[in-house]
Parts: structure tokens; C-alpha cells; sequence
């Protein structure tokens, strides 16, 4: 069965510092990985999606790497801002078990003060 | 080009209570997706729809819980009596393609507060 975890649950850091938001899952036979921003009281907000067949994707301040053989993702992102401050999920899509469904780890809470 | 759209965005009942969540789609995604998302923890499936037919129901309990999709276009989901432990924020998706896994799109979820 898969599982996905994110460490740290929480992080609270100054405006500008880089941030690593990792997650791992148990089982490496994933379509993709897709990581999400939760802001507080609303919906799922897409970032980045890497395919299995990809090492990395990157959006302005965000990259998101994957090592599908080690069942890890980091989130990175470059000098953080007080609006960064969300929660971020990773979830991934395993190839078996029902089509493209999306299994979520509990999610990093990040706070970012000036 | 509108997004997931959800109704009502906040409900509180009392336990043994019904509730009732709508949800419409972006135009023209053909799959649907109920997620219950319990404080602290992430999104977990519930039940998800290709057009109008169940593709996965595994983790809905089916003696409160039903949804239903009719002309493949708008849905609901219902809670019959509603529990405690029912409390959550129910958050609808959706996703254009079926030939291969894609994005999925999601509103900004209904919180239902059970007391």
C-alpha cells in the first residue's frame, strides 16, 4: 500500500532564506508526483507535476526534483517571502490501484515572517 | 476559463443529520473526484466518477456516504446521519484526460463542522 510522508510537518523561517520541503513515499511504480499549495480555508493550488521519467521541474523561486528509485521529492524554493506562507502537499499517482488517483502526504505548514 | 466551483462553502449540523455538497466541474473534464481533507492531514479519496460511471468507490463508506453524477456533468455528495468524526472540508476535482494521468483541478472545498 502506498504511503507518503513529508518532513517537516512544520517550518517557520525569515523572508528570504532557501527552503527544502521533503517527501518520500513507499512505493516507487508512480505515473508522477505533483506538488500542491493549500493556503488556509481553500482549495488545492497545482505547482509543479514530474513525471516518472523525470529528475526535476522548476517554476520561478520552485523546483521540485524526484528520485523515483529512492521514493524521494524535495521542494525548493529560493529566497522565500512572507506570501509563501501556505501549506504544501506532495501527493503521488501510483500506476496500480485505480486510475490517476492521487495519494497525499499530510502536508508541510510553512510559515514565513518578515 | 471558470474553475471547480463547490456549494455550500461552509455548513454546520448536528450529528444524525443529513448534508448535502454540489459540485460543478471545469467544462469538459470528463472525471470527477471527491477528496475528504480531515484537519492536519492530507487529501484522502473518496469516490471518483468518469462521466457518469463509479470508477472507484473503495473508500466511501457507503452505509452514510453517497454522490452521484448525473448527465456526467454536475455532482453531488451526501452525508446520511452525519458523525463526529464526519468533520472535514470535502473538496471536489477534477481532470480533462483519460488516455493519461494528468492535472487535477480542485475547488475550494465545502467545510462541514458536525457538533
Amino acid at each position: 500500500k502506498q504511503e507518503v510522508t513529508q518532513i517537516p510537518a512544520a517550518l517557520s523561517v525569515p523572508e528570504g532564506e532557501n527552503l527544502v520541503l521533503n517527501c518520500s513515499f513507499t512505493d516507487s511504480a508512480i505515473y508522477n508526483l505533483q506538488w500542491f499549495r493549500q493556503d488556509p480555508g481553500k482549495g488545492l493550488t497545482s505547482l509543479l507535476l514530474i513525471q516518472s521519467s523525470q529528475r526535476e521541474q522548476t517554476s520561478g523561486r520552485l523546483n521540485a526534483s524526484l528520485d523515483k528509485s529512492s521514493g524521494r521529492s524535495t521542494l525548493y524554493i529560493a529566497a522565500s517571502q512572507p506570501g509563501d506562507s501556505a501549506t504544501y502537499l506532495c501527493a503521488v499517482r501510483p500506476i496500480s490501484g485505480g486510475y490517476n488517483k492521487l495519494i497525499f502526504g499530510a502536508g508541510t505548514r510553512l510559515a514565513v515572517h518578515p | 476559463e471558470a474553475g471547480v466551483a463547490q456549494s455550500p462553502r461552509y455548513k454546520i449540523i448536528e450529528k444524525r443529520q443529513s448534508v448535502a455538497f454540489w459540485c460543478n466541474p471545469i467544462s469538459g473534464h470528463a472525471t470527477l473526484y471527491w477528496y475528504q481533507q480531515i484537519l492536519g492531514q492530507g487529501p484522502k479519496l473518496l469516490i471518483q466518477f468518469q462521466n457518469n460511471g463509479v470508477v472507484d468507490d473503495s473508500q466511501l463508506p457507503k452505509d452514510r456516504f453517497s454522490a452521484e453524477r448525473l448527465k456526467g456533468v454536475d455532482s453531488t455528495l451526501k452525508i446520511q446521519p452525519a458523525k463526529l468524526e464526519d468533520s472535514a472540508v470535502y473538496l471536489c476535482a477534477s481532470s480533462p484526460d483519460r488516455q493519461t494521468p494528468g492535472e487535477l483541478f480542485f475547488g475550494e472545498g465545502s467545510r462541514l463542522t458536525v457538533l
